[in-house]
């Protein structure tokens, strides 16, 4: 079965570093989401991407953060000067844009900044 | 503040036990809905979906969810767990014609003992 596939599985970082954490969403879906979980809080929606371009973005999704789909198989979010608080759990998600719009999640990132 | 709720945050059942998971939801308009199962060291998995119809819907595993309009509500059942139910589940909603971003509750840990 397919399924979305994320990289690394955990990343240690500096505060005030940049990271990039990459996902390889399921190979015909076109819509493509960025979640996050903060220890011990709920599962935030960050941003969706269609059709190479921002579709809706919440508020924790400043101009710190920006996706980039470079080929036709990854998709990337970036954090330019990583803070404290953003260490999370960062998933990807992947849906075909059908009906039902089910979206399907990767195994996520864990992402430390020290 | 609109919102997805669970009531429960832990709740632990002997084997054979039946499960509730208690769902509430306050947006107006039309709304999916979902239930998604988190595995220990597993990924979100989608355990059914609400869009329309029969509002009591089958999902894998013996899941069943009812939707209840009036009390804007989605709980999970099963009639009989199995220790290996032991999972985080969450909740969560999409507002049709607001874009496809899933607003998640804040999970339940289900703990079955054997």
């Amino acid at each position: 079965e397919p399924e979305v596939t994320q990289t690394p599985s955990h990343q240690v970082t500096q505060m005030g570093q940049e990271v990039i954490l990459r996902c390889v969403p399921i190979s015909n879906h076109l819509y493509f989401y960025w979640y996050r979980q903060i220890l011990g809080q709920k599962v935030e929606f960050l941003v969706s991407f269609y059709n190479n371009e921002i579709s809706e973005k919440s508020e924790i999704f400043d101009d710190q953060f920006s996706v980039e789909r470079p080929d036709g198989s990854n998709f990337t979010l970036k954090i330019r000067s990583t803070k404290l608080e953003d260490s999370a759990m960062y998933f990807c998600a992947s849906s075909d844009g059908g009906y039902s719009y089910e979206q399907y999640f990767g195994p996520g990132t864990r992402l430390t900044v020290t | 503040a609109q919102s997805v709720s669970q009531h429960n945050h832990h709740v632990t059942l002997s084997e054979a036990a039946s499960l509730e998971l208690g769902c509430n939801y306050s947006y107006g308009g039309t709304v999916n809905l979902f239930w998604y199962v988190q595995y220990p060291g597993q990924h979100l998995q989608l355990l059914l979906k609400y869009f329309s119809g029969d509002p009591l819907v089958k999902g894998i595993k013996g899941f069943e969810a009812e939707f209840i309009k009036s009390k804007f509500s989605f709980n999970l059942r099963k009639p009989s767990v199995q220790w290996s139910d032991t999972a985080e589940y969450f909740c969560a909603v999409t507002r049709v014609q607001y874009g496809n971003k899933l607003v998640f509750g804040a999970g339940t840990i289900l703990r079955v003992k054997s």
